[in-house]
């Protein structure tokens, strides 16, 4: 069965300051990654997203990720943090083979920023 | 505009009481999906469809049922309402060509006293 691990329920950056939030999934078949994000009272939307193809993806808001396969990691960064970039972060993996998708979410990576 | 629309945002029930979320998309999606986010839990599949008249359980089915009766809509019936239903609720949509970016609706926030 598939799952996802975000370490940390809770980050706090300085704006200006990297933003990294962690996601390590698990997988038996090639996975399809997403990262997504819920601003308050809101529905999620997709940052981006990982199927085939070069490691490095890049998204909306100037957020990046890169697929590691030899690590199991999807990790989530933006160099400079931005007040507006406070907002909780949900990865999500689904299997690549299944023509179907079923996505299976972590619990969340709730961004804080601070002036 | 494209959009997945949900009604109603916020709703109170009481032990036993029922009611319907609904659910509507424009976006002619063949795949449609219910989520329910609890704090700290992330989002857990309650139900999903492949299209009009297909639908099966996903990870958190007990206490609900779905119908899919036309592509655009994808109602969630909770008949006997229970404290453990307290939660958000997510609709979500996708295409079948493309069946790796789902589209959310705005939620409904739902409390059983």
């Amino acid at each position: 069965a598939q799952s996802v691990t975000q370490l940390g329920s809770h980050v706090s950056v300085s704006e200006g300051a990297l933003v990294l939030l962690r996601c390590n999934y698990s997988s038996s078949v090639p996975p399809y990654l997403f990262w997504y994000v819920q601003y308050p009272n809101q529905g999620l939307q997709l940052l981006l997203k990982y199927t085939t193809g070069a490691t490095l993806v890049k998204g909306i808001n100037g957020f990046e990720a890169e697929f590691k396969k030899s690590e199991t990691s999807f990790h989530l960064t933006k160099p400079s943090a931005h007040m507006s970039d406070a907002a909780e972060y949900f990865c999500a993996v689904s299997e690549a083979d299944t023509g179907f998708q079923k996505l299976v979410f972590g619990t969340g990576t709730r961004l804080l920023v601070s002036p | 505009n494209a959009d997945v629309t949900q009604t109603p945002k916020f709703r109170i029930l009481k032990i036993g009481q029922s009611m319907t979320l609904q659910c509507t998309q424009d976006m002619n999606h063949n795949y449609m999906y219910w989520y329910r986010q609890d704090p700290g839990m992330g989002l857990k599949l309650i139900y999903y469809s492949v299209g009009a008249g297909i639908t099966d359980k996903g990870e958190v089915p007990n206490g609900y049922n779905v119908s899919r009766s036309t592509t655009e809509d994808f109602p969630l019936r909770l008949e006997l309402a229970a404290p453990s239903q307290t939660s958000v609720y997510f609709c979500a949509s996708t295409d079948a060509v493309s069946v790796d970016t789902q589209y959310f609706g705005p939620g409904t926030r739902l409390t059983v006293l």
